[in-house]
């Protein structure tokens, strides 16, 4: 599959164990946030989003936190399993009625066994 | 429900040909917007359509240009191919709510290599 990124900052966390991806964004004013997983030759996929007015949202296995005095994200994964291992992108939406996403570097989960 | 469909997977040109993708996005979704993946650059917003009008464009210069069908469907173009346009370019779809609040389901992406 492609190489997302030949340079991204990785993350190395034991099967098991909970992981935690950070991110900062880039706009003060963006006001809508979601967390992708993109695996090799795959495009990104939906895991979470969360709107300004929370700082906190739950699926399942995964939490999504937000500081928006930091402009600070975060993406919790709980039990972390061999199929995590993958990039995770956060994306911003600058505002409703912008209609564009601005995406972050990414970050490279590696699960351990 | 299929996902979105982006065709054809792999493409292999040379500099200076011109290139057209073509997006198929969910059904019922109405947004369609376009990104560049490189190694180098990350994910970059290219274009966004929503029945059949641009509405928002990223800094990629005039070789790069899209549409939007009455179906949804989505085609980009780049013209005169150069060597750094060889990237995975994705298109996402969305079903615009209210508030402007949209999740974007990814294709697969086409991979395109210049020569």
């Amino acid at each position: 599959g492609e190489s997302v990124g030949l340079h991204l900052p990785t993350l190395s966390v034991q099967e098991g164990d909970n992981s935690i991806i950070n991110c900062a964004y880039s706009n003060s004013a963006s006001d809508y946030f979601i967390w992708y997983k993109q695996e090799s030759g795959k495009g990104p996929q939906f895991i979470i989003d969360i709107r300004s007015n929370m700082d906190k949202r739950q699926g399942q296995r995964v939490t999504v936190l937000l500081n928006k005095t930091v402009k600070h994200l975060s993406l919790q994964i709980a039990a972390t399993q061999p199929g995590d291992s993958a990039v995770y992108f956060c994306a911003e939406m600058g505002g409703s009625g912008t209609y564009k996403y601005i995406f972050g570097t990414g970050t490279r989960l590696k699960v351990l066994a | 429900k299929a996902g979105v469909t982006q065709t054809p997977r792999y493409l292999i040109k040379t500099r200076g040909q011109q290139v057209t993708l073509s997006c198929s996005p969910i059904s019922g979704h109405r947004s369609v917007s376009w990104y560049q993946q490189t190694p180098g650059q990350g994910l970059q917003f290219l274009f966004e359509y929503f029945s059949e009008t641009q509405r928002n464009k990223g800094n990629f210069p005039g070789r790069f240009s899209g549409r939007q069908f009455s179906n949804s469907r989505s085609e980009m173009n780049v013209s005169t191919l150069e060597l750094g346009d060889s990237a995975l370019y994705l298109c996402a779809s969305s079903l615009v709510r209210s508030g402007g609040y949209n999740e974007q389901f990814f294709g697969p992406g086409t991979r395109l290599t210049v020569l």
